[in-house]
């Protein structure tokens, strides 16, 4: 079965520049979450879809950060413009319907270092 | 709010020894989940185990195992037999258990463990 897949895996840029992020999860999950670790703290969710839903997006900088999963598959995450506290990995996970609290398993992908400049 | 505390930033280990990291958190629920997930530096995020509050027995997996403490709100783990690809972080997280399923994972901020040859 094939992963959580994210890319790139690296990214490099100044601030004020713009940024964007892929994930493709697990076929058949309906649930993608996108969270944003902190060097030295746990991950903190920014955002979760259920299909091409938002159901949670209240920790989302939405000045600055947007993201959407138009056809309840892939989705992407934006930053425009980044600033340098925007600095972290960007990890995506998936889960088949979002029970995690029912004991549904999260998957993770292996996520994306920003470095803003 | 519930937050969850990693008092360790740091933890060595000798191959095949045992360690034990600790978590305690604060919450005024009474249902809800406990884990622990692993990061290696791959950074993709792997659950370790897995505790349902309602539950007095402790929860095992392999050479994992924890030691919840739910009067004490603390939730630690023991890693027995240590291998050297037991070194990761490792992230203390809770949950609290929704019938709407939405739950939203709450992460410490990770203790390093180290095993050494």
């Amino acid at each position: 079965e094939a992963g959580v897949a994210q890319s790139p895996r690296y990214k490099i840029i100044e601030k004020r520049q713009s940024v964007a992020f892929w994930c493709n999860p697990i076929s058949g999950h309906a649930t993608l979450y996108w969270y944003q670790q902190i060097l030295g703290q746990g991950p903190k969710l920014l955002i979760q879809f259920q299909n091409n839903g938002v159901v949670d997006d209240s920790q989302l900088p939405k000045d600055r950060f947007s993201a959407e999963r138009l056809k309840g598959v892939d989705s992407t995450l934006k930053i425009q413009p980044a600033k340098l506290e925007d600095s972290a990995v960007y990890l995506c996970a998936s889960s088949l319907n979002g029970r995690v609290a029912a004991g549904e398993k999260l998957f993770f992908g292996s996520g994306t270092q920003l470095s803003v400049l | 709010a519930q937050t969850v505390t990693q008092s360790q930033p740091e933890m060595s280990v000798q191959e095949a020894e045992t360690v034990t990291l600790s978590c305690t958190y604060d919450t005024s629920e009474n249902n809800y989940y406990l884990f622990w997930y692993k990061q290696p530096p791959s950074r993709q995020m792997i659950l370790v185990i897995r505790q349902e509050a309602y539950k007095q027995q402790n929860a095992t997996e392999n050479r994992f195992s924890v030691n919840f403490q739910k009067a004490a709100k603390s939730f630690s783990l023991k890693i027995s037999d240590s291998q050297l690809g037991d070194t990761a972080m490792y992230f203390c997280a809770f949950m609290i258990r929704t019938t709407d399923s939405w739950g939203k994972l709450q992460f410490g901020a990770g203790t390093q463990v180290v095993v050494t040859p």
